[in-house]
């Protein structure tokens, strides 16, 4: 299985500033032949479901706010939340879709400090 | 608007079976793959294992955890999908998502749909 390794397991950032969270995967996972990343992000907020974020590293889902950006290819990858707002609260996962075993990252904790 | 429910979990005790259901709403259900992710308590994220639509044979994929015990299946004339869990164990103690998911062929790309969650507690 690929292993994915998100750090740090949580980060408390200032209203307004921004939130960086990374993620590495155990090998590559662009594909070569239509330079793709397979890489998603989610939001998790206590008592709701998972929300997609991020798909194909980069590209935003319908409605996330454009504060929300992916970046990276390969093996390392970043969320980044700029202008945090109090509602960005949430435990953020990265997920590989590379292979058919699907894996996702430990997960990031974003707190207001 | 587009809806997933689960139903079925519970409080059961070791060694028994469970069915969990995926009942879904304002999409095309038998047009998608559908998937199970599970979190237990104070952990993360877990992918459990995804059916194909019928126009990829319905196969299905598991992580390796519950290969085995895990089976997924669809019902695409009542827009349902199900976990059947086998012998169950207290690791299996979880909240179970069911996810709609986007595909390509036979492969499995990301979940853009999730439903609220079914708890499922195994103890004796």
């Amino acid at each position: 299985d690929i292993v994915m390794t998100q750090s740090p397991d949580s980060l408390a950032v200032s209203l307004g500033e921004t939130a960086t969270i990374n993620c590495k995967s155990s090998q590559s996972i662009l594909y070569s032949s239509t330079n793709n990343n397979y890489l998603a992000w989610y939001q998790h907020k206590p008592g709701h479901p998972p929300k997609l974020l991020i798909y194909w590293a980069s590209a935003r889902e319908s409605g996330v706010p454009d504060r929300f950006s992916g970046s990276g290819s390969g093996t390392d990858f970043t969320l980044t939340i700029s202008s945090l707002q109090a509602e960005d609260v949430a435990v953020y996962y990265c997920q590989q879709y590379y292979s058919t075993t699907l894996t996702f990252g430990g997960g990031t904790k974003v707190e207001i400090k | 608007e587009v809806q997933l429910v689960e139903s079925g979990g519970g409080l059961v005790q070791p060694g028994r079976s469970l069915r969990i259901s995926c009942t879904v709403s304002g999409f095309s259900f038998g047009d998608y793959a559908m998937s199970w992710v599970r979190q237990a308590p104070g952990k993360g994220l877990e992918w459990v294992g995804f059916i194909r639509s019928k126009a990829y044979d319905g196969t299905t994929e598991y992580a390796a955890s519950v290969k085995g015990r895990f089976t997924i299946s669809r019902d695409d004339s009542k827009s349902i999908a199900y976990l059947q869990i086998n012998s169950l164990k207290t690791e299996d103690t979880a909240v179970y998502y069911c996810t709609r998911d986007v595909t390509s062929g036979w492969s499995q790309y990301y979940m853009d749909v999730w439903g609220k969650g079914t708890t499922v507690t195994v103890s004796s």
